[in-house]
């Protein structure tokens, strides 16, 4: 069966500072991984898409950046924090076929929990 | 612009009455309506798909259905353990993102 790790799960930081949050997948090859965020409130917000290794496609302008490594590995980043960059990050996986396609049924993992100071 | 809107944004049930949660949505072309399960600090937990009018999908006490217009989520004789935020999502024509609602949170009381 299929996994979905992140880490840290929870994490305070000052403004200005970096950030750097992992997401891992096992149990399947060439997945769809995805980044959102969910802000107190407010629904789910896609942030970044990505299709495979090195390809990533931003959904909105922000302070944040995405990569991947590697296959089943997917890093979201900031060189410089800010305090509306607090919110709930959740990784998400989908079976690899073309990204938004009938069918594509998003899993999610556990969440990492950002408060920037 | 796709959008999706949760109703209620709070439900309280005691235990064993039954109710339903609706998603009420536009999309260009839908190419399908999700439900999802969301428990305090945790990630979302995948409950169902729905593609097209008058489909219908059950899982043990839920049972999702959908229109052209709005999806209902049917709880039938909720326990406390069905408590939880219960996030309805489309994806459309446009693109590759999933288009959240709100949430309506559910607390089932015994």
């Amino acid at each position: 069966s299929q996994t979905i790790h992140q880490w840290p799960a929870t994490l305070v930081q000052p403004v200005g500072s970096p950030l750097s949050l992992e997401c891992t997948v096992e149990g399947t090859s060439n997945p769809n991984l995805y980044w959102y965020r969910q802000a107190a409130g407010r629904g789910l917000q896609l942030l970044f898409y990505s299709v495979g290794i090195g390809q990533i496609s931003s959904e909105v302008p922000q302070n944040l950046s995405a990569s991947r490594p590697q296959d089943r590995q997917f890093i979201l980043s900031s060189k410089k924090l800010l305090l509306s960059d607090s919110g709930f990050y959740l990784c998400a996986w989908s079976p690899r076929r073309l990204a938004g396609a009938d069918g594509e049924t998003q899993y999610f993992g556990p969440g990492t929990r950002l408060l920037v100071l | 612009e796709d959008q999706v809107t949760q109703s209620p944004e709070a439900l309280r049930l005691q235990e064993g009455e039954s109710s339903s949660l609706n998603c009420s949505y536009t999309v260009s072309g839908l190419r399908g309506l999700f439900w999802y399960r969301q428990d305090p600090g945790k990630g979302p937990e995948f409950l169902f798909t729905l593609y097209s009018a008058g489909e219908e999908k059950e899982k043990e006490r839920l049972k999702a259905t959908l229109t052209k217009k709005e999806s209902f989520l049917h709880i039938t004789a909720p326990k406390p353990e069905d408590s939880a935020t219960y996030l309805c999502a489309v994806r459309g024509q446009a693109g590759t993102a999933l288009i959240f609602g709100k949430g309506t949170t559910l607390s089932v009381s015994s």
